[in-house]
């Protein structure tokens, strides 16, 4: 089966980091996705890591481990804008979403 | 580049009635497309994959005679929900594959209402 788990609310200030963790066990494995949810809108890409390691693009850098089945999202210096939604999402011939995690940043 | 149209963003309708959303890419051919459904404060949740030409393969638990897909070229997706009741509204939103990049992009999302 397909299961991905990542927290369901997170709170931090404005101008902190924030980690998001995201666990999975699937059946497949291409790569795994971060996408950034506000509310009413479209999801929108953040990051994609297909190999082990640290991808950084300026404030957000997303981790993978393939055999711990691992992912997180950092956020740094945060921004009250950063309140969202956070998608981890599987890529195997098809891409399955977590249930997200809402950000909430307070200032 | 790789950009899906999806139309249109909103739609209000009256229960029994039915719905056409549309979900085209642009600039490249897209075989499979996908459909996902969102509810309020929920994640996405697929509901099918449409392929160009064939018929589409539903997630298990979405009714297929009611969420009718139709894939009839390499540029455009049809979702449309037949008999829609107030319980269907949701966000609505397509994705299609492509060789760019990394392989998806995701249309903007239609908004359902049932009245």
């Amino acid at each position: 089966g397909q299961n991905i788990d990542q927290p369901t609310e997170m709170t931090a200030t404005e101008g902190a980091i924030v980690q998001i963790n995201c666990t999975y066990q699937t059946s497949g494995f291409n790569g795994l996705f971060w996408y950034q949810q506000h509310a009413g809108e479209a999801p929108t890409f953040l990051s994609y890591n297909v190999l082990d390691g640290l991808e950084e693009k300026g404030r957000f850098s997303s981790f993978l481990s393939r055999s711990k089945g691992y992912s997180y999202l950092l956020l740094k210096e945060l921004q009250m804008k950063d309140s969202a939604s956070y998608l981890c999402a599987v890529r195997d011939d098809k891409i399955i979403f977590g249930k997200g995690t809402r950000l909430h940043i307070l200032p | 580049g790789a950009v899906v149209s999806q139309h249109p963003s909103r739609v209000i309708c009256k229960s029994g009635t039915s719905v056409k959303i549309e979900c085209r890419s642009l600039d490249f051919q897209a075989t499979t497309m996908f459909w996902y459904r969102q509810f309020p404060k929920q994640s996405l949740m697929l509901m099918a994959t449409s392929n160009e030409g064939s018929k589409a393969t539903y997630e298990q638990g979405v009714e297929k005679d009611k969420f009718l897909i139709n894939h009839a070229s390499l540029t455009l997706s049809t979702l449309t929900v037949t008999s829609a009741h107030p319980e269907d509204s949701s966000f609505y939103i397509c994705s299609a594959r492509h060789q760019r990049d990394y392989g998806y992009t995701f249309g903007s999302g239609t908004r359902l209402t049932v009245v």
